[in-house]
């Protein structure tokens, strides 16, 4: 298994442009979610899907959309960047959502730099 | 509303030494589950424990113990005989398991374990 994956691993966009950040999984988690880290602020929930078809936001979910078409992957979108989107994205995985003593497994990262 | 506070902001200790990283969280529910994950250098996250709101027993792996008291809110995570290696970014969590299991994470504890 390949666990989660996150492409590209770094980023830098001018300020208006969009991209879609990639999340892949391979274990048949139905729960995947993203979250941003910024120094001094821990991980931050930006939105969150239950299985495919289903997505729901989080603690910041301005500036981002996601889709869940598939199990295995989990776009989030920067429609027109803000420098305030400068940050370290993670996407993770686990198991079913009401089997929250699952592990949660984390991609690599991408960091984002936005001018 | 559910909140996890990591008071220490940043640890230095000698090596050897032994390091307590606490963690404080708030929570309106009787079952939720409790994470520590590590943050190393390199910037991936790593699974360390979990553990759920039923379950006190203080749990020791290796060097690695971990204490949890409901009474007082707390999940602290004890090294002992620190090494440079354990040097990382510490976050603790928390699951809402009635709010579709997402993960709240505190700001986490910088710790550097001086040679």
């Amino acid at each position: 298994n390949a666990g989660v994956t996150q492409t590209p691993k770094f980023q830098v966009l001018k300020t208006g442009q969009s991209m879609t950040l990639q999340c892949a999984q391979d274990m048949n988690h139905e729960y995947m979610s993203w979250y941003r880290q910024d120094p001094g602020m821990g991980l931050r929930l930006i939105h969150y899907s239950v299985g495919a078809g289903i997505t729901d936001q989080g603690e910041v979910p301005n500036g981002y959309n996601v889709s869940r078409s598939t199990t295995e992957d989990f776009p989030l979108r920067l429609l027109s960047a803000a420098p305030s989107q400068t940050s370290v994205y993670f996407c993770a995985s686990r198991f079913a959502p009401d089997r929250g003593a699952d592990t949660q497994y984390f991609g690599p990262g991408t960091r984002l730099t936005v001018l | 509303a559910q909140k996890v506070t990591q008071a220490q902001t940043e640890i230095s200790v000698v090596e050897k030494e032994d390091v307590t990283l606490d963690c404080v969280y708030e929570t309106r529910d009787t079952t939720y589950y409790l994470f520590w994950y590590k943050q190393p250098p390199s910037g991936e996250l790593v699974f360390l424990i979990r553990r759920n709101s039923f379950d006190e027993q203080n749990e020791i792996s290796g060097r690695y113990s971990w204490n949890f008291q409901k009474s007082t809110s707390s999940f602290n995570f004890t090294i002992t005989a620190s090494q440079v290696v354990d040097s990382a970014v510490y976050f603790c969590a928390l699951t809402d398991m009635n709010r579709d299991d997402k993960i709240i994470f505190g700001k986490g504890t910088r710790l550097h374990i001086l040679p």
